[in-house]
């Protein structure tokens, strides 16, 4: 069965470095998105995104976030200038259309910042 | 603001038994549900979801009813295995995003063997 894949599993950086997570969505998905877990808290959206825009952004999504679709195949989230709080598991997901259509998420990427 | 609520924090059943999860619902916007499963540090599992058009859907083990007259749902799973033991979500869905998602704390189910 088709799946998203996320890499790197594990990802530590310093605080104040630049951070790229990187996912393949399911390749007839046109829905991408990212949420994020904080240790002990619940799963919680950051950023949809279709036909190469944002479709929608929590209030977490601040300019230190942006999303990106280099290629056909690849979606990052890029996260500019790391600080503590950012630590958590970062889930991306995909679903094939908008609306009565389950997302279909990855096992996440745990970004640690130190 | 709690649109959706998972009264059981967890449920305790035996190998083969049925599993009951119910879920409550607020926005009579929803018209899309979920059920994921989770296990810790890893991606929530889509198990089965209903659109507000149908009170059933089913797919093998697993059934979701939907009552939307009361904004209730509920997940049975038979048999319960062992290997379902994780966090389970009711996720809704519909209004003004499909995608932007609200997870709940959820319901941990244990299945003892």
């Amino acid at each position: 069965e088709p799946e998203v894949t996320q890499t790197p599993s594990h990802q530590v950086t310093q605080m104040g470095q630049e951070v790229i997570l990187r996912c393949v969505p399911i390749s007839n998905h046109l829905y991408f998105y990212w949420y994020r877990q904080i240790l002990g808290q619940k799963v919680e959206f950051l950023v949809s995104f279709y036909n190469n825009e944002i479709s929608e952004k929590s209030e977490i999504f601040d300019d230190q976030f942006s999303v990106e679709r280099p290629d056909g195949s690849n979606f990052t989230l890029k996260i500019r200038s790391t600080k503590l709080e950012d630590s958590a598991m970062y889930f991306c997901a995909s679903s094939i259309r908008v609306a009565n259509s389950p997302l279909h998420f990855g096992n996440g990427t745990r970004l640690t910042v130190t | 603001d709690q649109q959706v609520k998972q009264n059981s924090p967890s449920l305790s059943v035996q190998e083969g038994r049925i599993s009951i999860l119910n879920c409550d619902y607020t926005n009579s916007m929803f018209d899309y549900f979920l059920w994921y499963k989770k296990y810790p540090a890893e991606g929530p599992t889509f198990l089965i979801s209903i659109s507000s058009i149908k009170d059933k859907n089913e797919d093998g083990r697993f059934t979701v009813f939907l009552n939307k007259s009361a904004k209730h749902l509920s997940l049975h799973i038979v048999p319960s295995q062992p290997g379902d033991s994780a966090v389970y979500f009711c996720v809704p869905a519909g209004g003004t995003s499909y995608g932007k998602l609200t997870f709940g704390q959820g319901t941990i189910l244990t299945v003892h063997p």
